[in-house]
């Protein structure tokens, strides 16, 4: 089984500081991690996911996020936040190489940005 | 159509009337998902088609709530004599045939409220 862990469902940051939502998961095999992005009253945009590779992933608009195995951690990053970040964002897991395929998501974090 | 449709994208409905929504995904994509948002439940996750493969239905909340997919294409997901909890947006998805970690694309969602 696997779950996903947000800390923080609400995050307010100043426009231009930094970006920095948390991400914690937990698997029993290898994960392949997304974060989604959901504007108001709008479906889900995929941001950026790690399947394999670099550890390091880059997404749009600026965003990154970082896969730590020691940690069990995804974290999300964007050096300088805009007004235009302010949404709603989902870490979300699924299993590799399984015939589950569905995502199981966090409990979302709510991104504000004030000018 | 470039992107996952759904329909209707608002509907109130009395309860204990049964309502039906409508997902159309995005051609190719032999894998379908629905999903559920609602205050305080997050994200979760309600069936999931592949092909011509037995649908894993483990997130249906109840058997008041059943789907198909007809011609390995659109999909209908049926709620039964609908209860006020029932109220949250239905997301419906669909990502590429292959591996867990291909990208899974969300349409907009249909809002139901059950009054």
């Amino acid at each position: 089984a696997q779950s996903v862990t947000q800390l923080g469902s609400h995050v307010s940051v100043s426009e231009g500081a930094l970006v920095l939502l948390r991400c914690n998961y937990s698997s029993s095999v290898p994960p392949y991690l997304f974060w989604y992005v959901q504007y108001p009253n709008q479906g889900l945009q995929l941001l950026l996911k790690y399947t394999t590779g670099a550890t390091l992933v880059k997404g749009i608009n600026g965003f990154e996020a970082e896969f730590k195995k020691s940690e069990t951690s995804f974290h999300l990053t964007k050096p300088s936040a805009h007004m235009s970040d302010a949404a709603e964002y989902f870490c979300a897991v699924t299993l590799r190489d399984t015939g589950r395929r569905a995502l199981t998501f966090g409990s979302g974090t709510r991104l504000q940005v004030q000018p | 159509g470039a992107g996952v449709s759904q329909s209707p994208s608002n509907k109130v409905t009395e309860k204990g009337k049964d309502v039906e929504l409508r997902c159309d995904p995005i051609s190719g994509h032999t894998a379908l998902y629905w999903y559920r948002q609602s205050l305080g439940q997050g994200l979760e996750f309600l069936i999931y088609f592949q092909g011509n493969s037995a649908p894993d239905k483990s997130g249906l909340p109840s058997d008041r709530f059943s789907a198909e997919r007809t011609g390995g294409s659109v999909s209908t997901l049926t709620i039964q004599r609908t209860q006020q909890e029932d109220s949250a947006v239905y997301l419906c998805a669909s990502s590429l045939p292959g591996g867990s970690g291909n990208t899974i694309y969300f349409g907009e969602g249909s809002w139901l409220t059950v009054v």
